[in-house]
């Protein structure tokens, strides 16, 4: 089945700093990579996806980018601010399409 | 819409006790899956229902675990025989058919084992 793989599980940045989440992935086959965050105490929301027909998307301050020839895609946070403080998942379809795999999250802390 | 719900959202039980936790998906959404979060760490999948398929069990960490769906629509997890290491949080999460990238999560409940 699919492994997803996430690092760093720990990402400790200051305020206004960039910040950078990476992923691999085993199935070749994926095609879609959702991104969820988990606020304290909430529940995971989706922020951000990536097809496979795409090599980069942006939506305002959050950039995911995916390398499909050596199975790795990232998610880029530019300008921190203390509310992206949060641990944040990566995920892959399994074979079948109809699950995801999750990769172990990364608790973001973002420093006033 | 509403969204997904999920009660209790925290239950206490003494080990050796059965629990039942419930899910109510987002009207329309025909997948449905539950997952395991232990304090401070990812999430765990256990089980995932589409339609009138059959469940994906592979994710049930032992037989003390169960879920079944009926109609399609509210789910409920059972499991016999607490044991300290059942505490977290269970999560539920839908999505529609075939669109798992798209998954809506429930509150949780956070189950305390005794």
């Amino acid at each position: 089945g699919e492994n997803v793989e996430q690092h760093p599980s720990t990402l400790s940045v200051q305020e206004g700093d960039s910040a950078v989440i990476k992923c691999t992935y085993s199935d070749s086959a994926s095609n879609y990579f959702p991104w969820y965050k988990q606020e304290l105490g909430k529940r995971p929301q989706l922020i951000i996806d990536i097809r496979s027909n795409v090599g980069e998307k942006k939506d305002q301050r959050i950039a995911v980018t995916l390398n499909k020839t050596a199975k790795h895609f990232s998610l880029h946070i530019t300008e921190t601010q203390p509310e992206d403080s949060a641990v944040y998942f990566c995920a892959s379809p399994n074979n079948a399409g109809n699950m995801l795999t999750f990769g172990g999250g990364t608790r973001l802390m973002v420093k006033p | 819409g509403a969204g997904v719900s999920q009660s209790p959202s925290n239950k206490v039980t003494e080990k050796g006790k059965d629990v039942e936790l419930r899910c109510d998906p987002i009207s329309g959404h025909t997948a449905l899956y539950w997952y395991r979060q232990s304090l401070g760490q990812g999430l765990e999948f256990l089980i995932y229902f589409q339609g009138n398929s059959a469940p994906d069990k592979s994710g049930l960490p032992s037989d003390r675990f169960s879920a079944e769906r009926t109609g399609g629509s509210v789910s409920t997890l059972t499991i016999q025989r607490t044991q300290q290491e059942d505490s977290a949080v269970y999560l539920c999460a839908s999505s529609l058919s075939g669109h798992p990238e798209t998954q809506y999560f429930g509150p949780g409940t956070r189950l305390l084992v005794l």
